[in-house]
């Protein structure tokens, strides 16, 4: 069954520490990016890569990295420096020449306590 | 820049009544609109998308270049249309890769 899967759903991380949440995909889709979204705020994005071992910073880049070392998987690493983590992340993904096919995660929700 | 703007948070219709929620956007060149839609407890996914000029669940939106508008409108609302709708962009050239969205509308269709 194809599709977009992000790991955990849940995830509780205390103030200091850095956390990594997890999105794998088996379309075999080039181009993967993360989302943040808060009530309110919509969707805005965090990084993307549109081929393996490429990655770029979108609007809200600030204390989040990524890595792109196999085409499936697009980790977020969400560190320390990133002022107000609590929020809803979802990871995307989209085939090239479909530019308006994105597929989405269920999302991760992240809670700082 | 581009950017996408949805100036209603909250929207509450009675089943029946006809919805139209609003989406303004702004960008020099040719743009894609689309609209997005996440029910409860589900996934966002694609609801329709202007190049197509389609109907999806009784939905359609037209792209109006000279009000820079690609406002989504169905006749009757149903219940199960309440959600999560988000406007979104996809510009040309250099910023093509990416979906612009806006910050969203909540529909609410009561019964």
């Amino acid at each position: 069954d194809g599709g977009i899967t992000q790991s955990p759903k849940y995830l509780f991380r205390k103030e200091g520490q850095n956390v990594t949440l997890s999105c794998e995909q088996n379309l075999n889709h080039d181009a993967m990016y993360w989302y943040r979204q808060d009530p309110g705020q919509g969707l805005r994005l965090i990084y993307y890569s549109q081929i393996v071992n490429d990655f770029q910073k979108g609007d809200i880049a600030e204390g989040y990295s990524v890595s792109r070392e196999k085409k499936e998987s697009f980790p977020l690493t969400v560190t320390s420096a990133q002022k107000n983590p609590t929020a809803f992340y979802l990871c995307a993904s989209r085939a090239t020449g479909e530019a308006y096919g994105y597929t989405f995660g269920s999302g991760t929700r992240l809670t700082v306590v | 820049a581009q950017r996408v703007t949805q100036p209603e948070k909250l929207l509450s219709v009675f089943k029946g009544a006809p919805v139209e929620l609003k989406c303004n956007y702004s960008y020099s060149g040719s743009p894609e609109l689309f609209w997005y839609v996440q029910y409860s407890r589900q996934r966002l996914q694609l609801l329709l998308r202007h190049i197509s000029r389609e109907s999806i669940k009784g939905f359609t939106a037209d792209l109006n270049k000279g009000e820079t508008s690609f406002h989504l409108k169905k006749p009757f609302a149903q219940e199960e249309d309440s959600a999560m709708y988000y406007c979104a962009l996809r510009g040309s050239g250099a910023g093509s890769y990416q979906l612009t969205f806006g910050k969203g509308t909540k529909l609410s269709v009561i019964p």
